[in-house]
């Protein structure tokens, strides 16, 4: 069965610093992969998706995502991190089924931002 | 209107009520889902309805029961819950194809649920 893993449960940066965000998957091929960001009180907004091709991806807000097939890492990266990135962010692994797509996804990280 | 709405925000129920909650698409998706969102666990998917057919029942209690009159709008029926019941409910649309993956999936703001 496909899973995902989220090491870091929560991650303090302080403003203007760099971020990263770990993501791991177990899945039988290659996967579509996903970073979700979830505000307080809020639903899941996508900051970007892999699908094929250049395995650097560009998303939203700045945000950028590496997939290593060799590592089974899709993390998520941003160089300058701003107090409005402070939420909770969760990578998912696409199922692909022709009758409805399975997310599943890992735990997810909650960036809290120093100023 | 946003893409996926969700009514009500917030829900407080005792264990003997009968509620239901509300999704609405406005992105001409095809297929819509519900996911439960608790405290300490990841997001999990609960039902999959595409072309107003459930294709997916992730083993989710009979206390649940989704509804999907139409491409555009689902529901899910609550009775009788449970206190761990209480979580956010997330719905989601996306659009699909004939055995490709076409759009990622849209989510509503979710409707917290309080089992009291």
């Amino acid at each position: 069965a496909q899973s995902v893993t989220q090491p870091d449960i929560h991650i303090t940066v302080s403003e203007g610093a760099s971020l990263e965000l770990r993501c791991n998957y177990s899945y039988g091929a290659t996967p579509y992969l996903f970073w979700y960001v979830q505000s307080p009180g809020q639903g899941l907004q996508l900051l970007l998706k892999y699908f094929s091709g250049d395995t650097l991806v560009q998303g939203i807000k700045g945000f950028e995502a590496e997939f290593k097939r060799s590592q089974s890492s899709f993390n998520l990266r941003k160089p300058s991190v701003h107090w409005s990135d402070a939420a909770e962010y969760f990578c998912a692994v696409a199922f692909i089924k022709a009758a409805g797509n399975k997310l599943t996804f890992g735990g997810g990280t909650r960036v809290l931002v120093k100023p | 209107e946003t893409g996926v709405t969700q009514t009500p925000r917030h829900l407080v129920m005792g264990m003997t009520n009968k509620k239901s909650l509300k999704c609405e698409q406005h992105l001409g998706h095809n297929a819509m889902y519900w996911y439960k969102q608790s405290a300490k666990k990841p997001l999990e998917l609960m039902f999959v309805y595409n072309f107003k057919e459930q294709t997916e029942n992730n083993s989710v209690p009979s206390r649940f029961s989704p509804e999907c009159p139409n491409s555009s709008h689902l529901f899910l029926h609550l009775h009788t819950l449970q206190p761990e019941d209480s979580a956010l409910y997330l719905c989601a649309s996306s659009q699909q194809g004939q055995g490709e993956w076409n759009t990622e999936a849209f989510f509503g703001q979710g409707t917290r649920l309080t089992v009291v």
